[in-house]
């Protein structure tokens, strides 16, 4: 079976400092990979897609940065970290063919101070 | 451009009341649909899927939601809520691009009082 995992789970950062979150698939080659935020009570903003290795979409213009170095692996970057980077990150995975729904993993909350 | 969008940002009920979640989408083509449910400081989990066929869907836990396209609406219903169901829930919709982008609602919190 498939799985999903993401870490760390939570994360306090100060501002200015570097990012790094990743996200890693299991069971399943060739997936369609996303990162979204949740802001506290908001719904979810899709802010990267990959459906390949090296092939990075960019929904909203940012101060992050995504890279797939493999099938099953999707970074979520940032150089310099702003306050506004707070949020609940969220990582997700569909099968590339066919459409089928996504499926996410357990998220990083991130704290910028 | 296909939107979603959830009238209840809140939604309080009593235990074993029954309840309604409200959800209309916008789009120029044929969807898919879905409801996702969030516990606390957890990720999504799939809720129920509309993808083709029967208009009424229903989950493992008695939940169910009916797409109605002349409504451009998909409720998602429980005639009787429990404890365990307090989350906060998302319905989504695709136009079934390639990347299979999925467009979220803001959510629904759901608070169940004993």
């Amino acid at each position: 079976s498939q799985t999903i995992h993401q870490w760390p789970a939570t994360l306090v950062q100060p501002v200015g400092s570097p990012l790094s979150l990743e996200c890693t698939v299991e069971g399943t080659s060739n997936p369609n990979l996303y990162w979204y935020r949740q802001a506290a009570g908001r719904g979810l903003q899709l802010l990267f897609y990959s459906v390949g290795i090296g092939q990075i979409s960019s929904e909203v213009p940012q101060n992050l940065s995504a890279s797939r170095p493999q099938d099953w692996q999707f970074i979520l970057s940032s150089k310099k970290l702003l306050l506004s980077d707070s949020g609940f990150y969220l990582c997700a995975w569909s099968p590339r063919t066919g459409f089928q729904p996504q499926h996410f993993g357990d998220g990083t909350r991130l704290s910028i101070l | 451009a296909q939107s979603v969008t959830q009238l209840d940002s809140q939604v309080p009920v009593f235990e074993e009341a029954p309840v309604e979640l409200r959800c209309n989408y916008s789009s120029s083509v044929s969807v898919y649909l879905f409801w996702y449910v969030q516990y606390p400081n957890q990720g999504l989990q799939l809720l129920l899927k509309y993808l083709s066929g029967s208009t009424l869907v229903e989950s493992i836990n008695g939940f169910e939601a009916e797409f109605n396209k002349s409504q451009t609406s998909f409720h998602l219903r429980k005639p009787s809520v429990h404890i365990s169901d307090t989350a906060e829930y998302f319905c989504a919709v695709s136009e079934g691009s390639s990347a299979s982008k999925i467009i979220f609602g803001s959510g629904t919190r759901l608070s169940i009082r004993p």
